[in-house]
């Protein structure tokens, strides 16, 4: 069955650093790919999202590449914020036979983030 | 624009009891899902639904039941508490439309512990 597999955390930054969270995954079919961003008490809020091979995802300075060969979906920021202190989850969504993915998710086991000032 | 919402926030249950967490959104979306979050483990889908009156076991369907009379409501029943069965729990919704592009809009979860 399709699986994904992040970095261990949590992680710990100071303020202004480069930030990578590895997420590698295997499927079945050919998948979407998501990172998904959990603030304290919250629920799940779409980070970035690939859908194809050696597209890139981006937003509020994240980015991450679709890398099919290697089978991997790294998270990136250059300069991390005390406010992107948070959980991070990759994701993958693959299609089934008719082509659908039903909303449904396999998700890696999320990488805790604090950065401190 | 209250999205996808859940209620209650917080539950305390003795072992054996039974209780249906309420999922409710107001997008209009087609699919609705139930995951439940636990330390270590990511989140895990344990039902889902493609639309009114039709539901499907996830990766973790035993101890739970769903059903799914309108668009916009999706409860989850916990027929007979068990300790296992800690944990939050995220319901979750998107739209049917592009193939490759599903992306999921979550509640603000619900915490159940189950002494």
């Amino acid at each position: 069955g399709d699986s994904v597999t992040q970095m261990e955390g949590p992680v710990t930054l100071s303020e202004e650093a480069f930030l990578t969270i590895n997420c590698t995954y295997t499927a079945t079919g050919y998948p979407s790919l998501f990172w998904y961003v959990q603030y304290p008490g919250e629920g799940l809020q779409l980070l970035l999202k690939a859908t194809k091979a050696d597209d890139k995802g981006s937003n509020k300075g994240f980015e991450a590449t679709y890398r099919k060969e290697t089978t991997s979906f790294h998270l990136e920021k250059g300069s991390v914020q005390v406010s992107d202190s948070a959980v991070y989850f990759c994701a993958l969504s693959d299609l089934n036979a008719g082509g659908t993915s039903y909303g449904k998710l396999t998700f890696g086991q999320g990488t805790i983030l604090t950065v401190h000032p | 624009n209250a999205g996808v919402t859940q209620t209650p926030k917080f539950q305390v249950l003795k072992t054996g009891q039974s209780m249906t967490l309420q999922c409710a959104q107001d997008m209009n979306h087609e699919y609705m899902s139930w995951y439940r979050q636990d330390p270590g483990m990511g989140l895990r889908l344990i039902h889902y639904s493609v639309g009114a009156g039709i539901t499907d076991q996830g990766e973790v369907p035993n101890g739970y039941n769903v059903s799914r009379s309108t668009t916009e409501d999706f409860p989850l029943r916990l027929l007979s508490a068990a300790p296992s069965q800690t944990s939050v729990y995220f319901c979750a919704s998107s739209r049917r439309g592009a193939r490759r592009y599903s992306p999921l809009h979550f509640g603000n979860g619900t915490r159940l512990t189950v002494t």
